[in-house]
């Protein structure tokens, strides 16, 4: 079945850049997104790249996808204290795309 | 961006009661929301699929009759939780599909504690 994963933790140093991967498992993904999820609330869309794109900038955020290999990235320049939260990966499945397999998570944590 | 709203944001029930969640999109219509549960340090696991006007599209494992759902306008779907008992405890986010973007747009979510 579909799978994504992602690894669990990192720690950056703020100001450093945060590479945050997900690897997924179904090739005829349409869309793969990343949200963010402070504590307590509900996700935020940050961004999103359709799957014939190889790179998407977005101000600090940029996302890289290797569609040969399965594998999605979000780089967050200048890391801040409030980029601190926890990030899903998700790849939209199904006949019209419109369901998200999310990955676990990785809980972003910026150092002083 | 296209906005979702939860109601309530948290609430405390007796076991045995029923609750009823809604979700709403506030700012554009939506033909198709979804339901997710969300265990602590976990991540989504998506309940059902809630089209407007039609019967809700349920995932293995989740009961139907247990979890009602009901999508009776484009900016509206409701949760209700039936019966509940202490292990429906949980925090349960609701989104709603934007199709201009065929992206998925977050509720806040509804922290359910049963007692």
């Amino acid at each position: 079945g579909e799978d994504v994963e992602q690894s669990l933790f990192l720690s950056v140093r703020e100001g450093d850049s945060s590479v945050i991967n997900c690897t997924y498992t179904d090739s005829s993904s349409t869309y793969l997104y990343w949200y963010k999820q402070e504590p307590g609330a509900g996700l935020q869309l940050l961004t999103y790249i359709f799957s014939n794109m190889d790179m998407k900038q977005d101000q600090r955020l940029t996302v890289l996808l290797n569609k040969k290999d399965k594998h999605l990235s979000l780089r967050i320049a200048d890391t801040q204290t409030g980029d601190s939260a926890i990030y899903f990966c998700a790849e939209s499945i199904g006949n019209y795309g419109q369901n998200f397999v999310f990955g676990p998570g990785t809980r972003l944590s910026v150092l002083p | 961006g296209a906005v979702v709203s939860q109601h309530p944001s948290w609430v405390i029930c007796k076991s045995g009661t029923s609750v009823k969640i809604e979700c709403r999109s506030l700012d554009f219509q939506a033909t198709t929301m979804f339901w997710y549960r969300q265990f602590p340090k976990q991540s989504l696991m998506l309940m059902a699929t809630s089209n407007e006007g039609s019967k809700a599209t349920y995932e293995q494992g989740v009961e139907k009759d247990k979890f009602l759902i009901n999508h009776a306008s484009l900016t509206l779907s409701t949760l209700t939780v039936t019966s509940a008992h202490p292990e429906d405890s949980s925090f349960y986010i609701c989104s709603a599909r934007f199709p201009a973007e065929e992206t998925q747009y977050f509720g806040p979510g509804t922290r359910l504690l049963v007692l």
